[in-house]
């Protein structure tokens, strides 16, 4: 069955250095979301990716936060500047439409030193 | 904003048993969406409800959706050990699939 699939699995940085995190979507899915959960807390939504532009965004997603399709299979998130509340997992998400379950990959979790 | 509040937080139950979880939402209800997620892993998606009294069953679990009440069930019969993980649910607040979630019930069944 085809998985969205995220990497890497584990990212330690140091706080105030760019991180990116990778997401391969399912193939046919049109559709593309961050989520992050904090250790103990929700799953909270970051934003969602359509025709290759952001459709929404949360309030979470300010200007330190950013989110490409560089190619025809990868998603990524970027964080500019990391802080030490940026540490959480990371899951990448995506859906054939817009109001279809979202099939989510395993995550990613980031380490903020 | 919209809340979704799950109860209850925790269940420990013993194999065979049946249990439910409820998950109430502050709002209306476009779609509602139950996902099983393990220790640290990502979240598996289980089952969507988009009407009111829609009821879906896969296996051993089944879910309801009751607009007017603005809740949803998910029940699990003969629960067994392979059921444990944290039950979220997610509700589609009418836009571009944002999804916002409960806190999550944690299942746990002895054997």
């Amino acid at each position: 069955e085809p998985e969205v699939t995220q990497t890497p699995s584990h990212q330690v940085t140091q706080m105030g250095q760019e991180v990116i995190l990778r997401c391969v979507p399912i193939s046919n899915h049109l559709y593309f979301y961050w989520y992050r959960q904090i250790l103990g807390q929700k799953v909270e939504f970051l934003v969602s990716f359509y025709n290759n532009e952001i459709s929404e965004k949360s309030e979470i997603f300010d200007d330190q936060f950013s989110v490409e399709r560089p190619d025809g299979s990868n998603f990524t998130l970027k964080i500019r500047s990391t802080k030490l509340e940026d540490s959480a997992m990371y899951f990448c998400a995506s859906s054939i439409q817009s109001n279809q379950p979202q099939h989510f990959g395993d995550g990613t979790r980031l380490s903020i030193l | 904003s919209q809340e979704l509040e799950q109860s209850p937080q925790s269940l420990i139950v013993q194999e065979g048993k049946n249990l439910t979880i409820n998950c109430t939402s502050s709002k209306t209800l476009y779609g509602l969406y139950w996902y099983k997620q393990k220790y640290g892993e990502g979240l598996i998606f289980l089952m969507m409800l988009q009407k009111g009294g829609e009821e879906k069953s896969h296996e051993k679990i089944t879910a309801k959706l009751d607009e007017k009440k603005q809740q949803s069930s998910l029940h699990i019969t003969a629960s067994q050990p392979s059921h444990a993980g944290i039950y979220l649910c997610g509700a589609d607040r009418g836009s571009q699939g944002n999804l916002i979630f409960g806190k999550g019930t944690k299942l746990s069944v002895k054997p």
